[in-house]
Parts: C-alpha cells; sequence; structure tokens
C-alpha cells in the first residue's frame, strides 16, 4: 500500500524557516516524480513544487523561488522540502504527493499533509 | 504562464442529474489537463489524467474531454457522495475549483 507521511510543520514567524519531511513507503520511490502542494485555510490548490526521480531537476511555482527548495533522499525514500523567508501567504496544509509516470504532474497519491502557520 | 479558468464556481443540481464542469487554459496545452475532487476535510483525489483518462478505481460516471484549449469534465449521474470541489489541473497550474452540491 502506498503510503505517504509528512511532518514538519508547525508555527513559525514570519521571515522564519521550517523544513518539512515526507516519508514514502509502499513503492519505488526512485522511480516517481513528487511533488509538494499546498493549500491555505479556505481556499484552493496551489502546486509548489517537483522534482525529478533522481533529484536532477526541480521546478518552482513563482512565488517560492528563491526561497524553498526541495529535495530528496531516495537511500531513505524522503523527500523534503526547505522553507526560508516564510510570509503570512505561506500558511497552509502542505501535501506531499506521488506523480502518476507520464508527465502532466497527475498526483495520484497523497499524504494527509502537514499544517504550516506563519504569524507572529 | 498558463492560466486556467474554471466555471461554474459553484453548482447545485438534483441526484442523478448530468453535471457538466468546463475549464479553459490561456494557452494550446495539447491533453495535459487533469481533474481532483476533494471532499470537505479530505485529501484530494485524480479523477481524470490527460484529459479523458479515468483513474483506476474510479467510478465510470466520471469522465473527462478535451484537448488545446477548452476541456470539460462530467458526472453523468450525480450521487450524494459526488459532494465536493472539483479542481482542473494543467502541470503547476491548478484552476480555482467547481464547489458542487446537492439541490
Amino acid at each position: 500500500e502506498v503510503q505517504l507521511v509528512e511532518s514538519g510543520g508547525g508555527l513559525v514567524r514570519p521571515g522564519g524557516s521550517l523544513r518539512l519531511s515526507c516519508a514514502a513507503s509502499g513503492f519505488t520511490f526512485r522511480n516517481y516524480w513528487m511533488s509538494w502542494v499546498r493549500q491555505a485555510p479556505g481556499k484552493g490548490l496551489e502546486w509548489v513544487a517537483n522534482i525529478k526521480e533522481d533529484g536532477s531537476a526541480k521546478y518552482y511555482v513563482d512565488a517560492v523561488k528563491g526561497r524553498f527548495t526541495i529535495s530528496r533522499d531516495n537511500a531513505r525514500n524522503s523527500l523534503h522540502l526547505q522553507m526560508n523567508s516564510l510570509g503570512a501567504d505561506d500558511t497552509g496544509l502542505y501535501f506531499c504527493a506521488r506523480e502518476r509516470p507520464g508527465g502532466a504532474v497527475a498526483a495520484d497519491y497523497w499524504g494527509q499533509g502537514t499544517l504550516v502557520t506563519v504569524s507572529s | 504562464d498558463i492560466q486556467m479558468t474554471q466555471s461554474p464556481s459553484s453548482l447545485s443540481a438534483s441526484v442523478g442529474d448530468r453535471v457538466t464542469i468546463t475549464c479553459q487554459a490561456s494557452q494550446d496545452i495539447s491533453n495535459k489537463l487533469n481533474w481532483y475532487q476533494q471532499k470537505p476535510g479530505k485529501v484530494p483525489k485524480l479523477l481524470i489524467y490527460d484529459a479523458s483518462n479515468l483513474e483506476r478505481g474510479v467510478p465510470s460516471r466520471f469522465s473527462g474531454r478535451g484537448s488545446g484549449t477548452d476541456f470539460t469534465f462530467t458526472i453523468s449521474s450525480l450521487q450524494p457522495e459526488d459532494i465536493a470541489t472539483y479542481y482542473c489541473q494543467q502541470y503547476g497550474t491548478f484552476g480555482p475549483g467547481t464547489k458542487v452540491a446537492i439541490k
């Protein structure tokens, strides 16, 4: 059974940093692109970043470029999101998602999410 | 950047009704369009990928079609368990969502 379990969320002050992690199991992690998607309270979905199977390619939404870094450890079946210079607009539930092979960023499995709250 | 518009933003229909949601891309995206369902308080679920392919395990009352810039998502016979918000997605861009309610 495919499982994605996020961790690392919490309350952080504006300008602060957090590192999110996603533990993957039940599939061959190194064979899949992985994504982070977020959802502000009461709002829609926003794709944040994704990373190629071997980590050689990474893409980000404009709103986080230069502040967030996606990475993965295929030996430990883990995905990470380093978030710096956090602002109130970064508040939300952050989901880790597996992308379906074939492109188009079709996320076929999702974790339950980890909540990030940016507030003073 | 490609923009995605979705309509309507919300709808109310009766059980058994045919429901259609449209999604429009600001430029040609071929068939690279996905549809998700998110029930209140739940994780999004992939329903349709590459515009018209039904994800495994998804009921056949859900369907999608389109290519280029114009896409449609249809629920052929609305069921009570279909109450949710539906999102289209093209690569790194989600549409704003359509909230579906029972009349």
